[in-house]
């Protein structure tokens, strides 16, 4: 595909309960971002891939957060054991790395834990 | 860590008014750019300022990247109700390996 894709694009699901959302960057990006976006609220960084370089983890917001990144494409972000307050809608990017690094964003999974 | 901010987070206008948003980071950026998103989308990028003092126009929009290279501008003349929705700077600092970090974003209405 062209873009950025992300699956599913709506997620419900019963407090407690674990989530994994999934995210297909655009083939070549060696850069991978995962935000959260609640509503009427700015860009929350959660997780950043870059290359073969270590994860920036630094905006995961509890333990319960994870994402991995295989074979340097597709990524996967886990929420265990869900809260309300995880309820959003949940955006992965991905760019080049240098000059033209311009973020392509995926659609979003929108994320809605009863 | 680096910040980027943007105030304020929201602001309107009445069609036909220009505006002007900032964007200011605690750190110098190696480049900066904007990105849209319109309501119930998601953000699409608009363009990037690298070299210090650059100017770019796009329509009836124009963005500017400061001198010390630590904040930015975006100056909507004549807006329309086309130009709704959130406008985010995101910047990347040297040595930071290549990793975009944005602000809030400001949100605009523009009333017809």
């Amino acid at each position: 595909g062209a873009g950025v894709s992300q699956s599913p694009s709506n997620k419900v699901t019963e407090k407690g309960k674990d989530v994994e959302l999934r995210c297909d960057p655009i083939s070549g990006h060696t850069a991978l971002y995962w935000y959260r976006q609640s509503l009427g609220q700015g860009l929350e960084f959660l997780i950043y891939f870059q290359g073969n370089s270590a994860p920036d983890k630094s905006g995961l917001p509890s333990d319960r957060f994870s994402a991995e990144r295989t074979g340097g494409s597709v990524s996967t972000l886990t929420i265990q054991r869900t809260q309300q307050e995880d309820s959003a809608v949940y955006l992965c990017a991905s760019s080049r790395v240098g000059g033209d690094n311009e973020q392509f964003f995926g659609p979003g999974t929108r994320l809605t834990v009863l | 860590g680096q910040q980027v901010m943007q105030i304020p987070q929201y602001q309107h206008v009445q069609e036909g008014e220009d505006f002007t948003t900032y964007c200011n980071s605690s750190t110098t950026l190696s480049n900066i750019q904007w990105y849209k998103q319109r309501p119930g989308g998601h953000p699409v990028f608009l363009i990037q300022l690298v070299k210090s003092g650059e100017v770019k126009k796009q329509k009836r929009l124009t963005f500017q990247f400061g001198e010390a290279k630590k904040n930015s501008s975006l100056h909507i003349t004549a807006t329309q109700t086309t130009d709704v929705g959130t406008y985010f700077c995101a910047g990347e600092v040297a040595g930071a390996n290549s990793k975009l970090t944005f602000g809030k974003g400001i949100t605009l209405s523009v009333r017809p």
